[in-house]
């Protein structure tokens, strides 16, 4: 596609549920990120892919949160037992290139996670 | 621990007025730094610094990066309500992952 899709675009669960939350980056870019933005903060690092891997998920914030790239190109970001604190916006970006020669982000439009 | 610090946090001027907003860092693998504009959702990127005094101008937006004292500023001459948005500050790290500093609120009255 033209630029970077997720979906849901909004999401409503209620505390307990399990949500997955999709990220469809730009043909091509090799490097995928996801991070968490809340309401008058700025973008939250949780994890990072280089292709299929995970370069580095040291931002996940805690066991229920899990993010896969099957196939080095759609990602998913899974979140188990959702919590009130888990409210957010979640943004995904890609990148033609990561690693030492990361450059600019393309961001989606993000998935606004709302738990009651 | 990796940070990035904006400030200020908000900021209101007025249509013409120039503004310059500020990022400082302290990480342990520098590589790059960026800045981004967010208007709604999605930041859209406006300059990627990774040597120290060179300027990078688009428009009259302009940003320059001082990896000695560790900060860059973003300078926005004959500010527009258009420019109204969150700026945001973000460090490349070595190993490619990136750190967000909160942004910095403009708000350009007319």
């Amino acid at each position: 596609g033209a630029g970077v899709s997720q979906t849901p675009s909004n999401k409503v669960t209620e505390k307990g549920k399990y949500v997955e939350l999709r990220c469809d980056p730009i043909s091509g870019h090799t490097a995928l990120y996801w991070y968490r933005q809340s309401l008058g903060q700025g973008p939250e690092f949780l994890i990072y892919f280089q292709g299929t891997g995970a370069a580095d998920d040291s931002g996940l914030p805690n066991d229920r949160f899990f993010a896969v790239r099957p196939e080095g190109s759609v990602s998913t970001l899974k979140i188990q037992r959702t919590e009130r604190g888990d409210s957010a916006v979640y943004l995904c970006a890609s990148s033609l290139f990561g690693g030492a020669t990361t450059g600019e982000l393309f961001f989606g439009e993000g998935s606004r996670l709302t738990v009651l | 621990e990796d940070k990035v610090v904006q400030s200020p946090l908000s900021l209101v001027v007025h249509e013409g007025d120039t503004v310059t907003l500020n990022c400082s860092y302290e990480v342990t693998n520098f590589r790059s730094l960026l800045w981004y504009k967010q208007e709604k959702k999605a930041p859209t990127f406006l300059f990627m610094l990774t040597s120290s005094g060179i300027e990078k101008k688009s428009g009259r937006l302009s940003s320059i990066l001082d990896k000695k004292e560790l900060f860059s500023i973003l300078n926005i001459t004959a500010t527009q309500t258009g420019d109204s948005a969150v700026y945001l500050c973000a460090v490349v790290l070595s190993q490619g992952n990136l750190i967000f500093g909160k942004g910095t609120k403009l708000s350009v009255k007319p």
